[in-house]
């Protein structure tokens, strides 16, 4: 059981290059979400999915894009990247009932020059 | 004004010092509370749900209050080891997370 899987661990893009950033779970979990941190600011969600075929935008969307074709797999695409999207991110993964907490994976640390 | 707030900090106390965070949050549609520990921008950790009665977890003690949209987290005899940020986090059918509050525990 791997829980939460983030895929790279660190990359450095060029300003304009696009790139997918990987997330899968095995827990069957119907949740699932990105966020990034920066510093200073905490966690800010990016995009979340409560279910295969479900995506909804969160606080901060402008510049990815998600699909959810499964219930384990959860990709971030950035579209063009920009110095802007300089940050450290993170995908979680939760059971939608109440009190339930989220599993995180590792982290992404994403360097745009 | 962010949807969920707490004081960012640092807080530096002393080990055994009582310490509490609070954390106000603004969407009353809100469902569930939780605070998590993060450890030097590693992956956030669960530390405890929130109920409104009240919880406890051996130093930690959790409160919500609804009415004041308002949730708090008490350490008592505080640790080096609770050195961490602490997120204060909201669940209203998607997860909404504070910024973080910075505790240092000194020697």
């Amino acid at each position: 059981n791997a829980g939460v899987t983030q895929t790279p661990k660190f990359q450095v893009l060029k300003t304009g290059q696009s790139m997918t950033l990987q997330c899968a779970q095995d827990m069957n979990h119907e949740y699932m979400s990105w966020y990034r941190q920066d510093p200073g600011m905490g966690l800010r969600l990016i995009h979340y999915s409560v279910g295969a075929g479900i995506t909804d935008q969160g606080e901060v969307p402008n510049g990815y894009n998600v699909s959810r074709s499964t219930t384990e797999d959860f990709p971030l695409r950035l579209l063009s990247a920009a110095p802007s999207q300089t940050s450290v991110y993170f995908c979680a993964s939760m059971i939608r009932e109440h009190n339930q907490p989220q599993h995180f994976g590792d982290g992404t640390r994403l360097s745009i020059l | 004004r962010k949807e969920v707030e707490q004081d960012p900090g640092p807080f530096n106390v002393p080990e055994g010092a009582t310490v509490a965070f609070n954390c106000t949050y603004s969407n009353s549609a809100s469902q569930s509370f939780f605070w998590y520990r993060q450890d030097c921008r590693k992956e956030p950790k669960l530390l405890m749900s929130v109920y409104s009665s009240g919880n406890e977890d051996g130093r930690f003690t959790a409160q919500l209050n609804r009415a004041s949209q308002y949730i708090s987290l008490l350490i008592r005899d505080s640790k080096l080891s609770d050195s961490a940020t602490y997120l204060c986090v909201v669940n209203r059918g998607k997860l909404i997370f504070g910024q973080g509050t910075t505790l240092q525990v000194k020697p």
